[in-house]
């Protein structure tokens, strides 16, 4: 089975710009969740999705949002980018359909540097 | 909310020896305590976990336990090599949610 893909690898935006970052998790798993990792706070949930529906939420403004399609593939949103928004973007994939099993497998990542 | 401490934040040993290390979780509402492994530039990699019903857990080299009176697990290697060298996350989750809780993580330095 091909791992969860996630695009683009790179990215380089300036302060004030929205950018939109795309997971397509491992086929067959239904629930993809977000993650931000920086070097000063670590790994950090955004937001989880399950039948394109949002079901958990962590501390982040707004500013950040998504979606899941039908298909399970998802994607983040950041808008009004900021200085600090420079960090991974993490997605992981999971197949529990009932919370039964929780493993979780993480993508490759996309670098969001903004200046 | 949940939060999970980690300890140490870097760990060396020789290759051969034993590494050790140790996260403590607050909500005793957790259930599910994987451990991930990140290699420098790539992705965390789940290595191992364990469920709120089970104290211990081993696959080769890799063990791990957990003591849901004291709040506390534990990733245990044993035999060390140089290709365990990364940085090391523990993480929990609260029942019936997928959202993880990391661990500040250890960078653990294999020395041949």
């Amino acid at each position: 089975k091909a791992g969860v893909t996630q695009t683009p690898r790179y990215l380089i935006k300036t302060r004030g710009q929205q950018v939109t970052l795309s997971c397509s998790p491992i086929s067959g798993h239904r629930s993809v969740s977000w993650y931000q990792q920086t070097p000063g706070q670590g790994l950090q949930f955004l937001f989880e999705y399950f039948s394109e529906t949002q079901r958990n939420k962590g501390n982040f403004p707004g500013r950040f949002s998504g979606r899941q399609f039908s298909n399970s593939r998802s994607e983040m949103n950041v808008s009004t980018l900021e200085l600090g928004d420079s960090a991974l973007y993490l997605c992981a994939s999971s197949f529990s359909i009932d919370f039964s099993y929780n493993e979780q497998f993480f993508g490759p990542g996309t670098r969001l540097t903004v200046l | 909310g949940e939060n999970v401490e980690q300890h140490p934040s870097t760990l060396s040993v020789q290759e051969g020896d034993s590494a050790v290390i140790k996260c403590t979780y607050s909500d005793s509402a957790s259930n599910y305590f994987p451990w991930y492994k990140q290699e420098l530039g790539k992705r965390p990699q789940l290595i191992i976990d364990i469920r709120s019903n089970v104290g211990e857990k081993k696959d080769q080299r890799i063990a791990v336990t957990l003591n849901k009176t004291a709040k506390h697990f534990s990733l245990h290697i044993t035999e060390t090599q140089p290709e365990d060298s990364a940085v090391y996350f523990c993480a929990a989750s609260l029942a019936g949610r997928r959202a993880l809780t990391f661990g500040s993580g250890t960078r653990l330095q294999v020395q041949p």
